[in-house]
């Protein structure tokens, strides 16, 4: 079956530390995103690529980066920049970028100790 | 610049009445629209989506949207509402012309009493 996979489902992290989120997808699409979603605030985009090895700064980039080495794998790594990353995180991909639509991953929540 | 506004924050039916979620939308052109929902805990399942032709919009789990240019509006329906439907709604706009940016609205959580 073809679909986007994130992992971990929880992911705790500790003062000053770095964390990665994964993002996988078997679709064959060429673009993917990352996207915050905190309670009443809907979706934010963090980042996007729309081709391997090139990403984009979405609306609220700062204290996040990415990499986009294989067309199927786009990991988030939330580092001790980002002082409120407590957050659900949605990965997205789509066929090309921005005129289909985009499907979603299962989501990771990441929550600070 | 491109929005969408999501009025209604919660709203509350009863197994088997019909619903209504609102979506108005404000972008130059005519836009790509989309209806998304998620249950607690996860992603995100597209129910429809609306990029031209029909302004009446068929989509899964007996969800219909109608699209409408002269009030800007996509609001989703459902002649009868089911205990499973209870989940949060959101709306989206995409943009044609290759742009990548999809805006979503604030969500509609709905609650499904028995």
């Amino acid at each position: 079956d073809g679909g986007i996979t994130q992992s971990p489902k929880y992911l705790f992290r500790k003062e000053g530390q770095n964390v990665t989120l994964s993002c996988e997808q078997n679709l064959n699409h060429d673009a993917m995103y990352w996207y915050r979603q905190d309670p009443g605030q809907g979706l934010r985009l963090i980042y996007y690529s729309q081709i391997v090895n090139d990403f984009q700064k979405g609306d609220i980039a700062e204290g996040y980066s990415v990499s986009r080495e294989k067309k199927e794998s786009f990991p988030l790594t939330v580092t001790s920049a980002q002082k409120n990353p407590t957050a659900f995180y949605l990965c997205a991909s789509s066929i090309y970028p921005g005129e289909e639509t985009q499907y979603f991953g299962p989501g990771t929540r990441l929550l600070v100790l | 610049a491109q929005s969408v506004t999501q009025p209604d924050i919660h709203i509350t039916v009863s197994e088997g009445a019909s619903l209504e979620l609102r979506c108005n939308y404000s972008y130059g052109a005519t836009p790509y629209l989309f209806w998304y929902v998620q249950s607690p805990g996860q992603g995100l399942q597209l129910l429809l989506k609306y990029f031209s032709g029909d302004t009446l919009v068929q989509g899964i789990k007996g969800f219909e949207a109608e699209f409408k240019r002269s009030q800007s509006s996509f609001n989703l329906r459902k002649p009868s509402v089911h205990w499973s439907d209870a989940a949060e709604y959101f709306c989206a706009v995409g943009a044609p012309e290759g742009t990548y940016k999809y805006i979503f609205g604030t969500g509609t959580r709905l609650k499904v009493l028995a």
